[in-house]
């Protein structure tokens, strides 16, 4: 109940394509849903985050979108630019301190 | 505004021994939460603090230990370090206090062990 699955592991778009990353939850105490952005060598750094009343959220090329009865959201980052290869983590909130659940990641690779 | 600092880098460490983590949260920041990343169990929480104080922990076994001070430094300890301990080990700070506060990471300690 304290998962958060993520899919895919990895994902390969050419340059100016839409990549999506689809995470999925179980425990409906969840209310805060952020995207990380980690590049090797570096820790992750906060890309965009939802809360569970929002639909959609977008910030420059990055949107949530939040499906609520399905326990469901998704990134999609729009125009992918080599710059954005990287690993993406989607977490969830379960409203205990500090405690973030992660998925396992997806190693996104934009093809220039 | 600094960002979240960690040190050292890099550790190496062999079985058996002990090891201490450091970490400076962004200013102003009182919550600080610490991290396990590994290729097969992905982020895992370890334990949060606030104002000096435990409020959560994960589920690792007593030999991870944490603590912050007063000025909301904070440091893990690892003891009788085993093989399975190496990691990634990344820290978070947030300023802590009401709902959902977004976390700030660091880039970590590699810690290695042979």
């Amino acid at each position: 109940q304290q998962q958060v699955k993520q899919s895919p592991q990895s994902l390969i778009v050419q340059k100016g394509g839409i990549s999506i990353i689809n995470c999925a939850y179980e425990n409906t105490a969840f209310d805060y849903f952020p995207w990380y952005q980690q590049f090797p060598g570096k820790g992750p750094a906060l890309l965009i985050a939802i809360r569970p009343d929002v639909s959609e959220k977008k910030e420059g090329r990055f949107t949530i979108s939040f499906n609520k009865s399905a326990k469901q959201f998704s990134l999609h980052i729009m125009d992918s630019q080599p710059g954005d290869s990287a690993t993406y983590f989607c977490a969830a909130d379960p409203q205990e301190q500090g405690n973030l659940i992660f998925g396992k990641g997806t190693k996104l690779s934009v093809k220039p | 505004k600094a960002g979240v600092t960690q040190t050292p880098r890099y550790l190496i460490k062999t079985r058996g021994q002990q090891v201490t983590l450091s970490c400076s949260p962004i200013s102003g920041h009182r919550s600080v939460s610490w991290y396990q990343q590994t290729p097969g169990q992905g982020l895992q929480f370890l334990f949060e603090y606030f104002s000096e104080t435990q409020r959560n922990k994960g589920n690792f076994p007593g030999r991870f230990s944490g603590r912050q001070f007063s000025n909301s430094r904070s440091e893990m300890n690892v003891s009788t370090l085993e093989l399975g301990d190496s990691a990634l080990y990344l820290c978070a700070s947030s300023s802590g206090t009401g709902g959902n506060q977004p976390q700030h990471f660091g880039d970590g300690t590699r810690l290695s062990i042979l």
